[in-house]
């Protein structure tokens, strides 16, 4: 089975522009979470979405928002960007059972000027 | 503020050493993952050890998990220069949220 896949890999954006990530999950996952590693804060959180529905969202500003599609892939959205949104994004899928593994994306490194 | 703490920070050892990460965390858990992160890449998944086991092994891993505690540790036998990388604990806390909370890392490194 093919990994979980995101585009692009690397994005370069000044402040105030919006960015869409986007993450396709192992073929037969419906969960779709989103994560923000930076140097400062660690790995954090973003949203989580299910059956195009989001279920949980981390403590990230409305700036930040995702959506889920029917066949699961998901995207994820910044607008106005800021110097601080400079972070690696990660996606991770996992089948519907909670409490199971999540497999991450390679990841979207994300550079703000 | 993380769930997760990890120790040590930075790890370095010469191969064929054995390596030995520490997780402490706060709260309740459904279960407890390690992955595994180079350079800045994606993170591979390790090993999963739920909240009713004590102990499991993968390979040259080996995880242990005490819940009175709140504490898990991973056991890496044998290390080669390739197992250079970010070790995370992240745990699947027991409520309906359905994310995980990662600890802050150790960076190891594995001397040839």
């Amino acid at each position: 089975k093919a990994g979980v896949t995101q585009t692009p890999r690397y994005l370069i954006k000044t402040r105030g522009q919006q960015v869409t990530l986007s993450c396709s999950p192992i073929s037969g996952h419906r969960s779709v979470s989103w994560y923000q590693q930076t140097p400062g804060q660690g790995l954090q959180f973003l949203f989580e979405y299910f059956s195009e529905t989001q279920r949980n969202k981390g403590n990230f500003p409305g700036r930040f928002s995702g959506r889920q599609f029917s066949n699961s892939r998901s995207e994820m959205n910044v607008s106005t960007l800021e110097l601080g949104d400079s972070a690696l994004y990660l996606c991770a899928s996992r089948l519907v059972v909670e409490k199971e593994t999540q497999y991450f994306g390679p990841g979207t490194r994300l550079l703000v000027l | 503020s993380q769930q997760g703490e990890e120790d040590p920070q930075a790890l370095s050892i010469q191969e064929g050493e054995n390596a030995t990460m520490n997780c402490s965390y706060k709260t309740s858990i459904n279960n407890l993952q390690w992955y595994r992160q180079n350079s800045g890449r994606g993170l591979v998944h390790l090993i999963l050890i739920r909240s009713n086991e004590r102990e499991k092994h993968s390979g040259r891993l080996r995880v242990t998990l005490d819940t009175s505690k709140k504490s898990s540790s991973l056991l890496i036998t044998a290390s080669r220069a390739a197992d250079t990388a970010s070790y995370f604990c992240a745990t699947d806390v027991m409520d309906s949220s359905y994310k995980l909370i990662f600890g802050s890392g150790t960076r190891l490194l594995v001397r040839p």
